[in-house]
């Protein structure tokens, strides 16, 4: 079955500690994405890659960092820098450099919760 | 940069046509205009993209006016189960800077028997 896995479904992070949100995908696709959903509000782009070793910041950047080491992994790593990290993570990947013209396939989501 | 307007939520009941408006006054020439279908504690689905005049698919049709300042995206026959938002995007580009790459709010959709 091709598409997008995160994992874990649900993570919960103490103070001050950093975790990573897992995010693979075997569609061969270039450009990879991750957004925040906090509840009844849309999705906010976090962090995207358009190709292996490069990503770019999306809107809401701080507490998060990224790597992109492979071309199906993506992984997410919300630090100890953001304060306010409870929301439902999703990630994403389009087959080319990405844009808007190209269709996005989402993962199931992880969702994150402070304890 | 192409902001869009959808009505926040809209009610209707299984069997009905359902039409959901969106405005996007500065569009830009190169822009396309793409919805995307949410449930609840999923990612969101892509349903259908278009560029200008009408886009129709088995799941939906997508009409745009010649000014391509709002586009429609008509559900025929709704069931319970197309209770979900729906996403209009409007962009060429990423977001960070350039700020295309948006999902707003949405328009909450509930099908009722």
């Amino acid at each position: 079955d091709g598409g997008i896995t995160q994992s874990p479904k649900y993570l919960f992070r103490k103070e001050g500690q950093n975790v990573t949100l897992s995010c693979e995908q075997n569609l061969n696709h270039d450009a990879m994405y991750w957004y925040r959903q906090d509840p009844g509000q849309g999705l906010r782009l976090i962090y995207y890659s358009q190709i292996v070793n490069d990503f770019q910041k999306g809107d809401i950047a701080e507490g998060y960092s990224v790597s992109r080491e492979k071309k199906e992994s993506f992984p997410l790593t919300v630090t100890s820098a953001q304060k306010n990290p409870t929301a439902f993570y999703l990630c994403a990947s389009s087959m080319g450099t990405g844009g808007m013209k190209e269709t996005q396939y989402f993962g199931p989501g992880t969702r994150l919760l402070v304890l | 940069l192409a902001k869009t307007t959808q009505p926040i939520s809209m009610d209707s009941y299984e069997g009905q046509e359902v039409n959901i408006t969106c405005s996007h006054n500065n569009i830009a020439t190169n822009d396309y205009i793409t919805w995307y279908q949410q449930f609840p504690s999923q990612g969101p689905r892509f349903i259908i993209q278009g560029y200008k005049t009408k886009v129709t698919n088995e799941v939906a049709s997508l009409f745009i006016p010649a000014d391509r300042k709002s586009s429609t995206l008509s559900l025929p026959r709704v069931s319970l189960s197309d209770t979900a938002v729906y996403y209009c995007l409007v962009g060429e580009g990423y977001g960070g800077s350039q700020g295309n790459l948006i999902f707003g709010k949405g328009t909450k959709l509930s099908v009722k028997p």
